[in-house]
Order: structure tokens, then sequence, then C-alpha cells
């Protein structure tokens, strides 16, 4: 089956100790990205790659890293985090450049930082 | 800056009637509008898009219409179902990348 794959799906957590969420799809997409939703402000991207070893700031970037060192997986680290980055965060793959195809999503995770 | 604007934030409507969801863009570049339908615990998932080129675009109860003069393009979902419950997000390329600027969402809720 086709998808998109994030770990864990609820993380709760204490400020500044280092996690990472994983991302995995299995179909073969060039693009995929980072989002964080959060109420009343809809789906803000954090970071996307559009291939391997290549990736960029999305609108929110701060506090987050990411790193694309295979087509399939994508995680994202959060280095030291804090309660704002509290959030419901989606990673999604998109084939070709993404920016004109369907975006296919994980079920999210849900992060709380105590 | 770069936003898309969403309304209304939260949508009513009985069982049967239609439903439309308004949202305006800033970037007259703009050339691909998704909407994207979130249901309770799971990822959006797309249901209905049109490019810069086409004026409206149907598919069974769903349609889409661009006016790109006035910077705008609506969702509208006629009989609606109870399973048409669920949160509805607007987005629009936009910026030297193209990346999707999303709106904040509209809660539609069905009455039976």
């Amino acid at each position: 089956e086709a998808q998109v794959t994030q770990n864990p799906r609820y993380l709760i957590t204490v400020t500044g100790k280092k996690l990472t969420v994983t991302c995995s799809q299995n179909m073969n997409h060039e693009y995929m990205s980072w989002y964080r939703q959060d109420p009343g402000l809809g789906l803000r991207q954090i970071y996307y790659s559009m291939n391997v070893e290549v990736t960029d700031k999305g609108d929110v970037p701060e506090g987050y890293k990411v790193s694309r060192k295979e087509k399939r997986n994508f995680p994202l680290i959060l280095e030291s985090p804090s309660p704002n980055q509290t959030s419901l965060y989606f990673c999604a793959s998109s084939p070709g450049t993404g920016w004109d195809t369907e975006a296919f999503f994980g079920q999210g995770t849900r992060l709380t930082v105590v | 800056g770069e936003n898309v604007e969403q309304h209304p934030s939260t949508l009513s409507v009985q069982e049967g009637d239609s439903a439309v969801i308004k949202c305006t863009y800033s970037d007259s570049a703009s050339n691909y509008f998704p909407w994207y339908k979130q249901e309770l615990g799971k990822g959006p998932q797309l249901i209905i898009d049109i490019r810069s080129n086409v004026g409206e675009k149907k598919d069974q109860r769903i349609a889409v219409t661009l006016n790109k003069t006035a910077k705008h393009f609506s969702l509208h979902i006629t009989e609606t179902q109870p399973e048409d419950s669920a949160v509805y997000f607007c987005a629009a390329s936009m910026g030297s990348n193209y990346q999707l600027i999303w709106g904040a969402g509209t809660k539609l809720i069905i009455k039976p």
C-alpha cells in the first residue's frame, strides 16, 4: 500500500531533550516536506526537500533540522525542543517538484513539550 | 506578504444543502490551487485542484471555481452528507519557489 509513515504518533518530552520524528514514504517521490499544524494557523511548512541531499527552509524553520540521505526517508530533528514547538506535525511527499502535484500526508505526530 | 485567507472558519449546514468555502490569495502569479480534506485524526487528503488556466472544475458533488482577476477561489459541495463533515484547507502556490501557502482551514459540520 502506498503510504507515508510517521513515528511516533504521540510524543511528550521535556524542554531541551533532543528528539527525532521519522518519516518514510514508499512511493519513490522526489519531494518531501514537513508541516506543523496549529489551531487558526492552518499548515505551515517547516522544511522541504526536492531530492536526496537537497533541503531548504520553509516558512517556520527556526528550531528544526532535517536531513535527506535517502530518497524514502526525511527525519525531522528538534535538537533543543521548547514549549512553543508543541504542535501537530505532518510529513508529506509528492512526485516531481511538489508544488503542483498531489501531496500525500502521513497520519501526524502530536508533540507536547513540557 | 504571501498569504491565503480562508472563510468561514466554521460552517454548519443541513444535510442535503450546499456548502461554499472561499479563499483569497495575495500573489497574482499563483497558478495552482488545491483543496484538501482532513478527517479527525488523519492527515489532509487532496479532494480537488485547479490550475490558473481553468475557471471551473467538477468532480461529482464537488466543484472548485477560480477568479484570477479577483484572486479568489471557492469550493462548492452540493447535496452534503454526514461524511462530508471534516476540516477543509485551501492552498495556493506562491513565491519564487512556488511553494504552497495554506489557508487556516474551515470546519464543516453537517447537521442531520
